[in-house]
């Protein structure tokens, strides 16, 4: 596609339940982000990948959140036994090796009830 | 540690205004200093953005001021207009590398009133 493909675009989860997003970035982006986003809020740094190196995880919150990039390519973030402070917008973004613009997707928007 | 720090939170303006929004940033090493644009309910989008070895860049009616020594650097919005409202935010990133991630500051909310 022509741009970062997040999916869903929304999700709803009850209390305990595992979620999976998927990011799918633009063709040749070699580096990938997550980010969080509460209601009114700034972004928060989730997880990094760049490349065949080690992904800069520093910005999980807990070790609930996992995330993996498959292939060079799709990503999916995985939050095990959601909790309502979960609830937020989760948005990827992807660029190209060396830095510069960041795409970022529509976000995935998820309601923990 | 906040790396990147933007103020105000928030900023109201009138149409016709100029619109300003501060960031600081601490590691040196930074050396592309992006600003992006938010809409409700879309991701951000990139608007304007500056290298270290240029004091501004101007595109259309968004100019960004850029001090090395003060290690800031600023969003400039002339002629304010109410489709600019949005949440504004800036970032910084080392380019090139193997960690080139980049790290935004908290936003800011800009109105501009009709």
């Amino acid at each position: 596609g022509a741009g970062v493909s997040q999916s869903p675009s929304n999700k709803v989860t009850e209390k305990g339940k595992d979620v999976e997003l998927r990011c799918d970035p633009i063709s040749g982006h070699t580096a990938l982000y997550w980010y969080r986003q509460s209601l009114g809020q700034g972004l928060e740094f989730l997880i990094y990948f760049q490349g065949n190196s080690a992904p800069d995880k520093s910005g999980l919150p807990s070790d609930r959140f996992s995330a993996e990039r498959t292939g060079g390519s799709v990503s999916t973030l995985t939050i095990q036994r959601t909790q309502q402070e979960d609830s937020a917008v989760y948005l990827c973004a992807s660029s190209f090796p060396g830095g510069g613009e960041a795409f970022f997707g529509q976000g995935t928007r998820l309601t923990v009830v | 540690q906040q790396q990147v720090k933007q103020s105000p939170q928030s900023l109201i303006v009138q149409k016709g205004g100029i619109s300003i929004i501060n960031c600081a940033y601490e590691n040196t090493a930074f050396d592309y200093f992006p600003w992006y644009q938010q809409f409700p309910g879309k991701g951000p989008a990139l608007l304007i953005a500056i290298r270290p070895d240029v004091s501004e860049k101007k595109e259309g009616r968004f100019t960004i001021s850029f001090n090395k020594s003060a290690k800031q650097f600023s969003l400039h919005i002339m002629d304010s207009q109410p489709g600019d409202s949005a949440t504004y935010f800036c970032a910084a990133s080392i380019r090139g590398g193997s960690n080139y991630k980049l790290t935004f500051g908290k936003g800011t909310l800009l109105t501009v009133n009709p």
